[in-house]
């Protein structure tokens, strides 16, 4: 059982690049997100998805999109990354109803020069 | 939408003695209070959580207090460890929802031998 599985753990983009940041839970979550982690501005929410097939805007959703592949899996893609995205991306999922604990991934530290 | 502030942004208390992290949120209709831990270069994790059913609750050396009324709640340590310096995300949601977590900026606690 290995939780919330994020990849890569580190990446360095060229401004314009693209790139998707991948994640996948094993623990039968129905809802799932990507926060972004800047320092001295704690966790703001880009995207999430409350269930298979949906997704929403969060707080800084501006440069990015996602896809919900599956149940299990939940992709984030910067179409053109800008030195503004340099930043710590975690994926989290959790179980609506059975309390709101988060699980959070290990992190992708993503850095665009 | 909902607004969690944190205070102070670091808190440096020697070994053995209390801290104490306070937030304040905006949203009267949020009622999940969550607290998170993050060591270096580590994913947060979930520390201990309170509803808006519920003044306070403890867990061995920490413990959260709800003011509903002030929209205010605190993490309290005693008996401060080295183990304990980490950072300290406060958090609030409408719980039993799949929107995510607000999070605080954050609290680095730093503790002094």
């Amino acid at each position: 059982n290995a939780g919330v599985t994020q990849t890569p753990k580190f990446q360095v983009l060229k401004t314009g690049q693209s790139m998707t940041l991948q994640c996948a839970q094993d623990m039968n979550h129905n809802s799932m997100y990507w926060y972004r982690q800047d320092p001295g501005m704690g966790l703001r929410l880009i995207y999430y998805s409350a269930s298979e097939g949906t997704t929403d805007k969060g707080e800084v959703p501006n440069g990015y999109n996602v896809s919900r592949l599956n149940k299990r899996e939940f992709s984030l893609r910067l179409e053109s990354a800008a030195p503004s995205q340099t930043s710590v991306y975690f994926c989290a999922s959790s179980e609506p109803g059975m309390g709101e604990k988060l699980f959070f991934g290990s992190g992708t530290q993503l850095s665009v020069l | 939408g909902e607004n969690v502030e944190q205070h102070p942004s670091t808190l440096s208390v020697q070994e053995g003695d209390s801290a104490v992290i306070k937030c304040t949120y905006s949203d009267s209709a949020s009622n999940y209070f969550p607290w998170y831990k993050q060591e270096l270069g580590k994913r947060p994790q979930l520390i201990i959580d309170i509803r808006s059913n519920v003044g306070e609750k403890k867990d061995q050396r920490i413990a959260v207090t709800l003011n509903k009324t002030a929209k205010h709640f605190s993490l309290h340590i005693t008996e401060t460890q080295p183990e304990d310096s980490a950072v300290y995300f406060c958090a609030a949601s409408i719980g039993g929802g799949a929107d995510g977590l607000t999070f605080g900026k954050g609290t680095h606690l730093i503790i002094q031998p």
